[in-house]
This record gives structure tokens, sequence and C-alpha cells, in this order.
């Protein structure tokens, strides 16, 4: 089956610095990976698409700047939380998708991120 | 917008039959999710129809109406370990997925 990594699983910054979240595809390239912040007891929020080469397209009310993306190969993007509030914290989910006849999304185990 | 509706929360006794539903108005469809979620972990796939139709998968069925924007997820037999957030979500024509909010099963002794 296909399997995504997310790393790190958890991590704890202080409110002002940034964070980079990395999401790969371990045995598959994908040509799309989708973001995703869940807080708790809701469902998942999808932020933003990102495809290999090209510039992340966002969702509304996510701001671009605070939110950087980079998918620079058919196996990685990172997710990096610029200048961390604590309102940021949040589980941060990855997905990953083979092509775009592809059905299905493949999900990373997720981040949990929590600014202090 | 995307409205995508299911129930907060079912209980159920070890054993028994749930039939979780959620129904749907979206801008585009295609194809329709259902994600079973532990919590602090990611969903992991369960089932998935683009036709109209049931779709059977061991203990788990799916079932989908198009035209009622209509689907329900069945769990049978159930067991302790089925306890956990389930997931409807609607793939739109971009390849997105739109999450419904997650109905949360209970499975009692």
């Amino acid at each position: 089956g296909a399997v995504v990594s997310q790393h790190p699983s958890r991590v704890i910054c202080k409110s002002g610095t940034s964070v980079k979240i990395e999401c790969r595809s371990l045995d598959f390239q994908a040509t799309t990976m989708f973001w995703y912040r869940q807080f708790p007891k809701q469902s998942l929020m999808l932020m933003a698409t990102s495809n290999e080469g090209s510039k992340a397209t966002y969702e509304q009310g996510v701001e671009k700047d605070k939110f950087l993306i980079n998918h620079a190969s058919l196996t990685l993007s990172t997710l990096t939380v610029t200048s961390a509030h604590p309102e940021d914290s949040s589980f941060y989910i990855c997905s990953a998708q083979r092509g775009q006849g592809a059905y299905e999304q493949y999900f990373g185990p997720g981040t949990r991120l929590t600014v202090t | 917008g995307q409205n995508i509706d299911q129930p907060t929360e079912m209980t159920a006794t070890e054993g028994a039959i749930v039939q979780i539903n959620c129904t749907y108005q979206t801008s585009g469809f295609n194809g329709l999710f259902w994600y079973q979620q532990h919590a602090g972990e990611a969903p992991t796939f369960l089932s998935y129809n683009v036709l109209d139709g049931l779709e059977e998968k061991g203990r788990f069925s799916s079932f989908l109406s198009r035209s009622k924007g209509y689907s329900y997820l069945l769990l049978k037999e159930l067991q302790m370990k089925d306890s956990a957030s389930y997931l409807c979500a609607v793939r739109l024509r971009d390849y997105k997925l739109s999450f419904g909010a997650g109905t949360t099963v209970t499975v009692r002794a």
C-alpha cells in the first residue's frame, strides 16, 4: 500500500518562532499533496493544495504568507508555519495523491503543533 | 460553499449494527469517501462510492444515491475497536476533499 510519512509527529514551539513540517510519500510519486488542519473535535479543513513544481493553491481564509508551502519534489512537500501563535496550535495532516486520475488520497500520520 | 451533514454522535452495543447517514450539497461531485479516524491519528480509508448503489467490504458497507445527495456507512458486527470518528467526505471536481464534521461512534460492551 501507499505510505505517507510526516515529521515531526509532535512539536512544541514558542510564540513568534517558525516551524517546518515535512510530508513524504515513501513508495510512490505524488503529483499533488494536500495540507489539512484539524482542531479538537472538529473535522479536517483543507488549507492548501500543493502541486510539484508550482505554487500552492490556498483555500479562502488561509494566509499564504503565514503558511508557506513548498513542493520541491514528487515525494516531498513542506509546510512552514511562520511567526506561530497559540491559536495556530492544531493537528496538521497532509495527504498525497498518486495522479490526477487516482481517486484516493493517502494520509500522513499527522503533526501535533503546540505553540506556547 | 459545501454543506455535508452527518450526526454528531452514535452509540451502539458490541455485535450490533450501526448506520451513519451523510447528506451533502456541494458544488460538483466526483465521488464520496468514508474514513475512520481514531483520536490523535490520521484518517484511514474505508470506502469510496462514485456510482449509485451499495459497496460491501467485509463488515463495512457504503451506499450512495447521487440524486438524493445521500450516503450511509453501515457497520456490522460491531467490535470495541470500531469506537472512532467516521468522516464522510465528498470529492469535488478539482479533486479536493470536503469533509463533514464526523460522527463519533461509541461501542459499548
